[in-house]
């Protein structure tokens, strides 16, 4: 399964935009990238998911790159409600034809009042 | 409706246990999938439902780990002589449909102590 390699800890002035990054060297051409986050004592929670082209939802951006190798999770404007674990996903088709979501340890995003 | 419902939120269960998980997915959804997650660690991958078929389940540690979802609905996450390394939050996640670009579902979680 092909990994992915994110920042252990990042910080963000409430109201500013974040730009959280993943690295994805090892990306097949049908894996899809996908985010998810994490709040204290909750359940991931769906982000975002983008395959070439850039994303765009109520949530959040999403940018790819290029050669698809890399990754940028964009928060417009951080709010606290934003502080959580980032989740940077490869989710492709396991040998058992299977399509689960292999989680890293993530991004914990810190929003300073 | 209700989103993805997991029993009990809280487990205590002395060493040597038996402990039964339950997870209801989102109604009509057809894949389901179970992961460990351990304190400050990121959820692993322990099984996955498409419908009532166990597709994968190359993630359960051992033997004393067993899933079920005999209808395609509801499934259960067992665990037979529980060890203290068993503890952790339990998550159970469902999708609408299979696919690499579907959006998953995750309960609250069981948060299962050994002791």
């Amino acid at each position: 399964d092909a990994k992915t390699t994110q920042p252990n800890s990042m910080e963000s002035n409430e109201e500013e935009p974040v730009h959280l990054p993943c690295n994805h060297s090892t990306i097949s051409g049908t894996d899809y990238i996908h985010w998810y986050r994490q709040l204290p004592s909750q359940g991931p929670e769906y982000v975002i998911h983008g395959l070439t082209s850039n994303v765009n939802n109520r949530m959040a951006s999403l940018a790819i790159a290029e050669d698809r190798k890399s990754s940028t999770l964009i928060l417009h404007r951080a709010t606290l409600r934003d502080a959580a674990v980032y989740y940077c996903i490869l989710r492709g088709v396991t040998k058992t034809g299977a399509n689960n979501l292999f989680f890293g340890t993530g991004t914990r995003l810190t929003v300073i009042p | 409706g209700a989103g993805v419902s997991q029993s009990p939120r809280y487990k205590v269960a002395k060493r040597g246990q038996d402990v039964a998980l339950r997870c209801d997915p989102i109604s009509g959804h057809v894949s389901l999938f179970w992961y460990q997650q351990a304190l400050g660690q990121g959820p692993e991958f322990l099984t996955y439902f498409q419908n009532e078929a166990q597709l994968d389940k190359s993630g359960l540690p051992s033997d004393r780990f067993f899933a079920e979802r005999p209808e395609g609905s509801v499934s259960t996450l067992k665990i037979q002589r529980t060890q203290q390394e068993d503890s952790a939050v339990y998550l159970c996640a469902s999708s609408l449909v299979t696919g690499l670009n579907t959006e998953a579902f995750f309960g609250q979680g069981t948060r299962l102590t050994v002791v």
